[in-house]
């Protein structure tokens, strides 16, 4: 299994909160991701980067940033929680973002959130 | 836009049955596509993916899918599906002009009987 581990793995806040879940991998690997799960939705892209301290949004990106100021690390910041960020937040990586063999996606366990 | 289209939501299958689960995909260029599994609670194990060449795929735990490009399809087959294989099914494809930020159909979620 790809080295992802993500903390917490569970968290209730209440709404208005700040949050910040982090992703940390063992792997060296360049592109780092963050998505959330939600029920009839599947998995949808929050943010990701592909490199240090260079970010850019997916398709649910409003209410979310993000940092990366070490390869290791991609933290999402929930800068003002709502109920509708509740969530299962998955954080993956891969090593590489041009296509090829070794493109493959390896994803972290998850972090429930859960905003009151 | 891309999208990932996973027609059934749940599907039950007995013990020893043959598995299909189906897949279409819309994107302009070459596809490169993937199945994952996530058992209840846990996170996503990828299955297979293609990329490019034989338009049938191996992939772990006895899965195969095949590319269709005639009908932008990309269905997951098991001949004989296990108690243990009840989880829930993925699809998606990769966008790589965001890394490989992927776009996942809803899921399907696959029972088992016996």
């Amino acid at each position: 299994d790809a080295g992802i581990t993500q903390s917490p793995r569970h968290k209730v806040t209440e709404t208005g909160t700040p949050v910040t879940l982090r992703c940390h991998q063992t792997e060296n690997h360049r592109y780092m991701y963050w998505y959330r799960q939600d029920p009839g939705h599947g998995l949808r892209l929050i943010h990701y980067s592909y490199g240090v301290k260079d970010t850019d949004k997916g398709e649910v990106s409003d209410g979310y940033s993000v940092s990366r100021s070490k390869t290791e690390d991609f933290l999402l910041t929930l800068e003002s929680a709502t109920s509708s960020q509740t969530s299962v937040y998955f954080c993956a990586i891969s090593e590489s973002g041009g296509g090829g063999m070794t493109d493959t996606q390896y994803f972290g366990p998850g972090t429930r959130l859960t905003v009151l | 836009a891309q999208s990932v289209t996973q027609p059934d939501i749940h599907i039950t299958v007995s013990e020893g049955a043959s598995l299909e689960l189906r897949c279409n995909y819309s994107y302009g260029a070459t596809p490169y596509l993937f199945w994952y599994v996530q058992s209840p609670g846990q996170g996503l194990q990828l299955l297979l993916k293609y990329f490019s060449g034989d338009t049938l795929v191996q992939g772990i735990k006895g899965f195969e899918a095949e590319f269709k490009r005639s009908q932008s399809s990309f269905n997951l087959r098991k001949p004989s599906v296990h108690w243990s294989d009840a989880a829930e099914y993925f699809c998606a494809v990769g966008l790589y002009q965001a890394g490989t930020a992927l776009i996942f159909g809803k899921g399907t979620t696959l029972s088992v009987s016996s």
